[in-house]
């Protein structure tokens, strides 16, 4: 069965480094997504991610993430000075490419600890 | 724009006894409503899904939801309840308009008694 695959599975790193979270989506899948979970709290949307572009963010995606896909099957996250709040468990979810297929596949989750 | 609430934090069940999670959504038009599943250090697993039609649908693990336009309602059940089951219980709405994010509730953790 397809599926959408994270990693590193978790990541330690210094506040104020650069981190990069990977996610290989489902290889038909068009729309791509990322979302995060602060412990304890729900799931939250980060930005969308359609035909090369960004198609929605949410506040909390501001200027020190980015989102690449950049060899068609990879698709990454990057926080570029990353903060105590930041520590989170990261989700990577693809979607098909009909309008009717609304049906979102998560990866594991990428567990990011700042220290 | 679109929310959804899990009124209940936490549930505890005995293994056998049926249960029921309620889910309660906001949005402007007819919404894609979905159940998904996160055991503990695990992703998140869809259980099942509404777009149209009969408004009772079945998913996985013998999960089932029935959805009440008039209640704004998407509660998930299940007759009887495994200790595989303990889990915690994700609500979350989707729409067309929005690129098909998903807005989530704030979950519900089940505990499962043997």
């Amino acid at each position: 069965e397809p599926e959408v695959t994270q990693t590193p599975s978790h990541q330690v790193t210094q506040m104020g480094q650069e981190v990069i979270l990977r996610c290989v989506p489902i290889s038909n899948h068009l729309y791509f997504y990322w979302y995060r979970q602060i412990l304890g709290q729900k799931v939250e949307f980060l930005v969308s991610f359609y035909n090369n572009e960004i198609s929605e963010k949410s506040e909390i995606f501001d200027d020190q993430f980015s989102v690449e896909r950049p060899d068609g099957s990879n698709f990454t996250l990057k926080i570029r000075s990353t903060k105590l709040e930041d520590s989170a468990m990261y989700f990577c979810a693809s979607r098909g490419g009909t309008v009717l297929n609304t049906e979102a596949f998560f990866g594991q989750g990428t567990r990011l600890t700042v220290v | 724009a679109q929310s959804v609430t899990q009124p209940d934090i936490h549930i505890t069940v005995s293994e056998g006894a049926s249960l029921e999670l309620r889910c309660n959504y906001s949005y402007g038009a007819t919404p894609y409503l979905f159940w998904y599943v996160q055991s503990p250090g695990q992703g998140l697993q869809l259980l099942l899904k509404y777009f149209s039609g009969d408004t009772l649908v079945q998913g996985i693990k013998g999960f089932e939801a029935e959805f009440k336009r008039s209640q704004s309602s998407f509660n998930l059940r299940k007759p009887s309840v495994h200790w595989s089951d303990a889990a915690e219980y994700f609500c979350a709405v989707g729409a067309i308009a929005a690129g098909n994010k998903l807005t989530f509730g704030g979950g519900t953790r089940v505990l499962v008694k043997p």
